[in-house]
């Protein structure tokens, strides 16, 4: 059965600092896609950064990357340079076995960035 | 582009009574819509899949009698809550899955239901 775990409840960052919050997978099918959202308190869920299991190099946008360790099965999302704004809880998400259909997220992450 | 849109965002209901949660996809066609249910502090679970045209398919443990789910074009599925409980209460987020994208999906602002 497919499993996204998030072993962190809560993080605590200073601005300007960069943060790593872990992701761990477990999925028999040897394609997959594994997503990273931000949800703010008014609960809209706002899509990061995206990483498909074939592709050759970590995925980045802007200051959000993946440390994307497949013989791990782990898919952890570094964010450089906080900002108070990042304070939010962050979710990683796996694509279900079959094309097109639903996701699969871990319990999430609530990042918390002080000045 | 790809935007998806709720209504209500928010909704109060007395119990007993049924409520309706409307998902648009507003600037593309989506032949698959998804609902999820996100009690506080809580992830996200799939509640069904809507596929336009067809019936929905429920997660299990879901109570399909319970809530309807009605995909009637390629741009609306709308969520029928029936018999609303105070257990009820929790934030319900649609996601809407462009035709021919077999990867993407959108998801919608999410709609906060209260049942008192």
């Amino acid at each position: 059965a497919q499993k996204i775990t998030q072993t962190q409840p809560g993080m605590f960052v200073q601005e300007k600092e960069a943060v790593t919050l872990d992701c761990t997978y477990d999925t028999s099918d040897p394609s997959y896609g594994l997503f990273w959202y931000k949800q703010p308190s008014s609960g809209e869920m706002i899509f990061l950064i995206y990483q498909g299991s074939y592709d050759q190099q970590n995925a980045t946008e802007g200051r959000y990357s993946l440390n994307f360790q497949k013989a791990r099965k782990s898919a952890n999302l570094v964010i450089s340079a906080s900002q108070l704004g990042d304070s939010a809880m962050y979710f990683c998400a796996m694509r279900r076995n079959q094309a097109g259909t639903a996701l699969i997220f871990g319990k999430g992450t609530t990042l918390s960035v002080s000045s | 582009g790809a935007v998806v849109s709720q209504h209500p965002s928010w909704v109060i209901c007395k119990s007993g009574t049924s409520v309706k949660i409307e998902c648009r996809s507003l600037d593309f066609q989506a032949t698959t819509m998804f609902w999820y249910r996100q009690f506080p502090k809580q992830s996200l679970m799939l509640m069904a899949t809507s596929n336009e045209g067809s019936k929905a398919t429920y997660e299990q443990g879901v109570e399909k009698d319970k809530f309807l789910i009605n995909h009637a074009s390629l741009t609306l599925s709308t969520l029928t809550v029936t018999s609303a409980h105070p257990e009820d209460s929790s934030f319900y987020i649609c996601s809407a899955k462009p035709s021919g994208a077999p990867y993407e999906q959108y998801f919608g602002p999410g709609t906060r239901l209260t049942v008192t």
